[in-house]
């Protein structure tokens, strides 16, 4: 069954330094999400990518972030100057562009930022 | 008011109980419902994914929706300890923004 991969699976950064966590979607799906989850906490929204731009965004989707689709198969997030709230469980999903598809999540990039 | 609140357990059920897992709501505007399976160090796995009120069954699983009180439940038949993990439930609008809004999980323990 086709399934959304991440890359790293973990990640550690010193405080201020750039991350890029990278995702290759299922190879149809046409939208692309991040979500984060802080230890704990619920999953969190941070943006949807449509057609090659941000289709919503989060409040949590500051200018410290940015989203990219390289090439025909990744998927990227970019955190500019990481912060120490920024530690989280970061995944992947997409789905088919018809709304009433379901979203496929990947098994997430753990970023410690140190 | 939380958008989606559930309560986050820990529940343990012996082998072969029936699980009943719950989450409420308090948009309706929302039209799409999903559960999601989440083991440990892993992602969310989608179980089940309604439209609208109604049920809807999958093997041991079965999804109800009831919009006018807006409560979701998940129902787990003759329950596995590798049903052990945690559920989350999750909902959306309809149409382009499609974000998903999520409740916090409930943790289970099926216990051999």
């Amino acid at each position: 069954e086709p399934e959304v991969t991440q890359t790293p699976s973990h990640q550690v950064t010193q405080m201020g330094q750039e991350v890029i966590l990278r995702c290759v979607p299922i190879s149809n799906h046409l939208y692309f999400y991040w979500y984060r989850q802080i230890l704990g906490q619920k999953v969190e929204f941070l943006v949807s990518f449509y057609n090659n731009e941000i289709s919503e965004k989060s409040e949590i989707f500051d200018d410290q972030f940015s989203v990219e689709r390289p090439d025909g198969s990744n998927f990227t997030l970019k955190i500019r100057s990481t912060k120490l709230e920024d530690s989280a469980m970061y995944f992947c999903a997409s789905s088919d562009w018809t709304d009433n598809q379901p979203q496929h999540f990947g098994d997430g990039t753990r970023l410690s930022i140190l | 008011q939380k958008e989606v609140e559930q309560d986050p357990g820990p529940l343990s059920v012996p082998e072969g109980a029936i699980v009943s897992l719950n989450c409420t709501y308090s948009n309706s505007a929302f039209q799409y419902f999903m559960w999601y399976r989440q083991y440990s160090r892993k992602g969310p796995e989608l179980l089940m994914y309604t439209y609208s009120s109604g049920n809807k069954e999958d093997g041991r699983f079965t999804a109800q929706v009831d919009k006018s009180s807006k409560y979701i439940s998940l129902f787990i038949r003759d329950s596995q300890p590798s049903d052990s993990a945690t559920y989350l439930c999750a909902t959306r609008n309809a149409g382009n923004n499609r974000k998903l809004i999520w409740g916090l999980g409930t943790s289970l323990a099926v216990n051999p």
